[in-house]
């Protein structure tokens, strides 16, 4: 089956940088996800790296290394509103076009001043 | 910007109560999908649909079923609500490749 680890709770301050891993087991792979969700909100897309090797969108990073079965979401320059809960997901591979995806658990990120 | 619409962001229904979960999305998206979402679960997948009146079986299919008789609606039905089943439901579209779009959520209560 597919699994996914990741941590429950990360705390940092503003304006620090703080790593979310996300470890992941898979029949087969098809890129790594990382969705952010405030809360009440709705989950919202942030990356997707399908290589190896690190994607950049603003302060916002995502590292995969399909060798380790490894992924990271970086956020730098942390600012209050970042605090959210952070998911990583892969494709299940045996689901076709249909793109469904497993998530981890989440981890829940807490900015303080 | 793609919008996914759910009916009702809160429902309190009694126990064996019938549940209707609506979810609407303006993108001509071909696959949609249910997820249920509880603390320190995750998101897991209940069902989702590729096509018009097709539907695949997620991981916690039990006591759901679901509709999807346009493209641009999915219903996720509960035919006799049971505690067990109060959760957020989240519905999802996607295009063929890309991401998952995100409706805002429907907490449902079941007493």
């Amino acid at each position: 089956g597919q699994s996914l680890e990741q941590p429950s709770e990360v705390t940092a301050v503003e304006g620090a940088i703080v790593q979310i891993n996300c470890t992941y087991q898979t029949s087969g792979f098809y890129g790594l996800s990382w969705y952010q969700q405030h809360d009440g909100g709705a989950p919202t897309f942030l990356s997707y790296n399908a290589l190896d090797g690190l994607e950049e969108t603003g302060r916002f990073s995502s590292f995969l290394s399909r060798s380790d079965s490894y992924g990271y979401l970086l956020l730098q320059e942390l600012q209050m509103k970042d605090s959210a809960s952070y998911f990583c997901a892969v494709r299940d591979p045996g689901s076709g076009n249909t793109g469904k995806l497993i998530f981890g658990q989440g981890t829940t990120l807490q900015v303080k001043p | 910007d793609v919008k996914v619409t759910q009916s009702s962001r809160y429902l309190v229904k009694r126990t064996g109560e019938k549940v209707f979960l609506e979810c609407v999305q303006d993108m001509d998206h071909e696959n949609m999908f249910w997820y249920r979402q509880d603390p320190g679960l995750g998101l897991r997948l209940i069902y989702f649909s590729y096509d018009v009146k097709m539907k695949e079986k997620g991981d916690i299919p039990e006591g759901y079923s679901v509709s999807r008789e346009k493209k641009e609606r999915f219903s996720l039905i509960l035919e006799s609500a049971s505690t067990n089943q109060t959760s957020m439901y989240l519905c999802a579209s996607r295009p063929q490749s890309g991401e998952l779009f995100f409706g805002e959520g429907s907490r449902l209560t079941v007493l």
